[in-house]
């Protein structure tokens, strides 16, 4: 069982604002990273550290974090933007690594 | 640009051992700064990480605790590649596995991907 927590699906009208969270004790001591995962594609990593984006990855995803959640947002969200998410983050107990569960967002 | 290219069977029989290898270009499995990893991914289970090899001065294995017992992951220098080898499978190990390069937190590049079933 996953130790990061993820609501399975979210929704979000094109153009608009959608959030995603991740939820776990270790985001407390570590950053999530996020990783976006399109249908018979291997993950591709979208926010790391603080709020930071890979080169190429588009300005309107953000991350940021609070007490034991993290964030991905993104904004004015797009059809191409339709996938599955997935945080990761060091792991506070056990394995050194930990993903979440994974969010699959509809842009509607 | 790093790249890592995957191969290995994608049809493994019960009991039997599970042997994928990853091949590094644009970067070296001896790097002092990289951690060369293995995750699958399947509906139950979601992404799970499985293991890793780094090299700091000397070689580091880490496992998950799920299958510690089962798996070896061994780098190999005269290739530049790293292996991954799951021992006595069985159906729950089907899956899609992975390989990754995580580089001060940041998990990329990652292999194509090879779904692995585990079936008679």
């Amino acid at each position: 069982s996953s130790e990061l927590t993820q609501d399975p699906a979210v929704s979000v009208a094109l153009g608009q604002t959608v959030r995603i969270t991740c939820q776990g004790d270790s985001l407390r001591s570590y950053y999530a990273s996020w990783y976006q995962q399109k249908p018979g594609q291997a993950p591709v990593l979208v926010i790391y550290g603080k709020n930071n984006r890979p080169s190429g990855i588009p300005d309107r995803f953000s991350g940021s974090s609070s007490g034991n959640t993290a964030s991905l947002t993104i904004t004015g969200a797009q059809a191409e933007d339709e996938a599955d998410y997935y945080c990761n983050s060091r792991d506070s107990s056990g394995n050194p690594w930990v993903f979440g569960g994974g969010t699959k967002l509809t842009v509607l | 640009q790093v790249q890592l290219q995957q191969s290995g069977p994608g049809l493994v029989k019960p009991s039997q051992t599970l042997s994928l290898t990853c091949a590094i270009s644009g970067d070296s499995v001896s790097s002092n700064s990289a951690a060369w990893n293995w995750i699958r991914q399947s509906p139950s289970r979601g992404l799970e990480w499985l293991g890793r090899t780094y090299y700091r001065s000397k070689w580091y294995n880490d496992y998950a605790v799920s299958v510690k017992s089962r798996i070896t992951i061994n780098p190999d220098t005269s290739k530049n590649q790293f292996s991954l080898q799951l021992n006595s499978v069985t159906p729950e190990d089907t899956a899609v596995y992975y390989c990754a390069r995580e580089k001060e937190g940041l998990w990329e590049p990652w292999g194509q991907g090879t779904l692995v079933t585990v079936s008679s």
